[in-house]
């Protein structure tokens, strides 16, 4: 069985700071991992997503994020916060089956 | 080129009735997928359709929901006989192919609401 953790509910960071959002996966095995930001009122947007090779993935918008094996994990990390970073982010991992098993999310809320 | 679009955008009902749910999807994109997001929780798998074969129906919750797909084009999600506990927002995502690395692409949701 596959599943996802984001053991933040809620994440504080000043505008400018580094951040990073927490995901963990449980996979049987290769796992194919991705990254969803949802906006008010608006579908989730397709960041990014680790499928195999470099373990330090780029996305949209600065964001990128680093596979880690060992710790079976896949944070979200951006170097400087945006006030429009604000938002709820999913994790979400696939493995056998087509559809994807999606974290709890956890809300981003950056500070001017 | 247009996303993947659904209505309608806001849907309220009454306990009981019935209610359609429509998904357009990507033009060109073979699988459609239908998911379903509580208020402050994740998303849930509900069903998934590739091409002309079989839907996978394993993650609909009871036989009230069905669904179905014209085709590699729109598909309509059904619920019939709604009940409170299925006020939520029913979102429709779209992938190219079935690989697993193929990203699925989401559109901006049915935000359901049953009195």
């Amino acid at each position: 069985a596959q599943s996802v953790a984001q053991p933040e509910d809620q994440v504080n960071v000043a505008e400018g700071n580094p951040l990073t959002v927490k995901c963990t996966y449980s996979v049987s095995g290769n796992p194919y991992l991705f990254w969803y930001v949802q906006y008010p009122n608006r579908g989730l947007q397709f960041l990014l997503k680790y499928i195999t090779g470099d373990n330090l993935v780029k996305g949209s918008y600065g964001f990128e994020a680093e596979f880690n094996k060992s710790q079976t994990s896949f944070h979200l990390k951006k170097p400087s916060a945006l006030v429009s970073d604000s938002a709820l982010y999913f994790c979400a991992v696939r493995e056998g089956a087509n559809n994807l098993f999606f974290g709890t999310g956890t809300r981003l809320t950056v500070i001017p | 080129g247009a996303g993947v679009s659904q209505s309608p955008s806001n849907k309220v009902t009454e306990k009981g009735k019935d209610v359609e749910l429509r998904c357009d999807p990507i033009s060109g994109h073979t699988a459609l997928y239908w998911y379903r997001q509580r208020l402050g929780q994740g998303l849930e798998f509900l069903i998934y359709f590739q091409g002309n074969s079989a839907p996978d129906k394993s993650g609909l919750p009871s036989d009230r929901f069905s669904a179905e797909r014209t085709g590699e084009s729109v598909s309509t999600l059904t619920i019939q006989r709604t009940q409170q506990e299925d006020s939520a927002v029913y979102l429709c995502a779209s992938s190219y192919g079935i690989t697993r690395t193929d990203t699925q692409y989401f559109g901006p949701g049915t935000r359901l609401t049953v009195l």
